[in-house]
């Protein structure tokens, strides 16, 4: 069965200390690794797509990062306005669909 | 602006009544869907449409229904034999027929409580 797994489920950082969320999957043939951010209230901001091992993508403080087993979220130097619940998601062959891992919630503390 | 507009964006349902969620995309996508979110949990997928007048059962469709009509319209109705509706809804878009996975742009979501 495809899975995803997000570690931690909740993190709490103070500003300016840096840190990584991980996505691990399980799927038959991945398609892409996307990565979203998600304030409360609110829809799902994406944020990054990854499609290969050793692929890197970086956006001012994120920089996200996948290999054959799993995809890690860095956060470099965070800010408050850091503070989200960040989701991972898979694109898997032949299903069409988007498999979402839990999400971490994540806290900057100032 | 391009982007997905979801309405209302607080939703109260009685026992045993239908209720409309809608989802308006002028992104020119031909694929869109239908998430449901709980707190703590991952989106779950309910519906999903690759063109008009075409949709597919996604992982928890019972209680729910959806139709295509147009191209930038999917609405879910959310029916009486959904016993658990709390959660909040939400719709997103993406291009279809690509050889890699493209990224699902969402709306704000639908939040929807029971009275």
């Amino acid at each position: 069965e495809d899975q995803v797994t997000q570690s931690p489920e909740a993190l709490r950082l103070q500003e300016g200390e840096s840190s990584s969320l991980n996505c691990s999957y399980t799927v038959s043939g991945l398609r892409g690794l996307f990565w979203y951010r998600q304030d409360p209230g609110k829809g799902p901001e994406f944020l990054f797509t990854l499609y290969s091992a050793g692929e890197e993508k970086e956006k001012e403080r994120l920089k996200a990062t996948l290999t054959k087993k799993e995809s890690f979220l860095h956060i470099t130097a965070p800010k408050p306005e850091d503070s989200a619940t960040y989701l991972c998601a898979v694109w898997v062959q032949g299903a069409q669909k988007l498999v979402f891992g839990q999400g971490t919630r994540l806290t900057i503390n100032p | 602006d391009g982007g997905i507009t979801q309405s209302p964006k607080y939703l109260f349902r009685k026992e045993g009544q239908n209720v409309t969620l809608s989802c308006e995309q002028n992104l020119n996508h031909d694929a869109m869907y239908w998430y449901r979110q709980d707190p703590g949990q991952g989106l779950r997928l309910i519906y999903y449409s690759q063109i008009v007048n075409d949709f597919q059962k996604g992982d928890i469709a019972e209680g729910y229904s959806v139709s295509r009509e147009k191209k930038e319209s999917f609405p879910l109705t959310v029916t009486s034999a959904q016993k658990n509706p709390t959660a909040f809804y939400l719709c997103a878009s993406t291009l279809r027929g690509q050889l890699r996975g493209q990224p699902q742009h969402f709306g704000d979501g639908t939040r929807l409580s029971i009275l």
